[in-house]
């Protein structure tokens, strides 16, 4: 079955750097790959989507690639802020056959963004 | 437009009672998913539905657990006889279509079963 990893170790980053978050994953070829916040005691918060024909996708401050040989995804936040401190959760759509979209999250990577 | 909404927030179950989690979708959106979070464990899919149909249930325990969809009103998740094991964070999302990729989530039902 697929298998997700995300560094399940909490990121810390001055504020203003780069953050980069990994997710890799095994057994599975993914058509697409999300990527979503999640605060604590909330719902995760859906950011990014970028499919397997796509090599980057940015939002704002965001950046995703998507590597399908190395079979992994790096989730890029330029000049972080302290308000950027949530889990990310990566996620990969599942292997279905009833034609809908079902995906796969990974354990997500905390991260702590140090003013 | 008010999003997804799931209550209770918190619920609070006696080792055999029964506990019913309620999640209304998005406006406009006919499918719901049902998550569950364990401390330290990633978001573990449960079930598909959408309205008046179960999709897919493979992520549910075939004993104890059920969900519906009606047509009018929220989506159930059921837990019965709950056990302490049951204890975790239940999501709900909520999507547009069928091939909608962007899932919207509610702020999930605390369980603790004492």
């Amino acid at each position: 079955s697929q298998k997700i990893e995300q560094n399940s170790e909490a990121l810390n980053i001055q504020e203003g750097k780069t953050a980069t978050l990994t997710c890799n994953y095994t057994n599975y070829s993914p058509a697409y790959l999300q990527w979503y916040r999640q605060d604590p005691g909330r719902g995760p918060v859906f950011l990014l989507l970028i499919r397997e024909n796509e090599k980057e996708k940015r939002k704002e401050r965001l950046k995703v690639t998507f590597d399908t040989t190395l079979k992994q995804s790096l989730f890029h936040i330029t000049a972080s802020q302290p308000a950027d401190s949530a889990t990310y959760l990566c996620a990969l759509d599942s292997p279905n056959s009833g034609g809908y979209q079902k995906v796969t999250f990974g354990i997500g990577t905390k991260l702590q963004v140090i003013p | 437009n008010a999003g997804v909404m799931q209550n209770p927030r918190h619920l609070v179950r006696r080792r055999g009672q029964e506990a019913r989690l309620r999640c209304s979708p998005m406006k406009g959106h006919s499918h719901v998913y049902w998550y569950r979070q364990l401390p330290e464990e990633g978001l573990k899919f449960m079930v598909y539905l959408q309205k008046e149909n179960i999709i897919d249930e493979s992520g549910m325990p075939k004993e104890r657990f059920s969900a519906e969809f009606p047509k009018e009103g929220p989506s159930i998740l059921r837990i019965q006889q709950v056990v302490r094991g049951d204890s975790a964070a239940y999501f709900c999302a909520s999507s547009l279509g069928q091939l909608t990729y962007e899932q919207y989530f509610g702020p999930g039902t605390r369980l603790t079963v004492t």
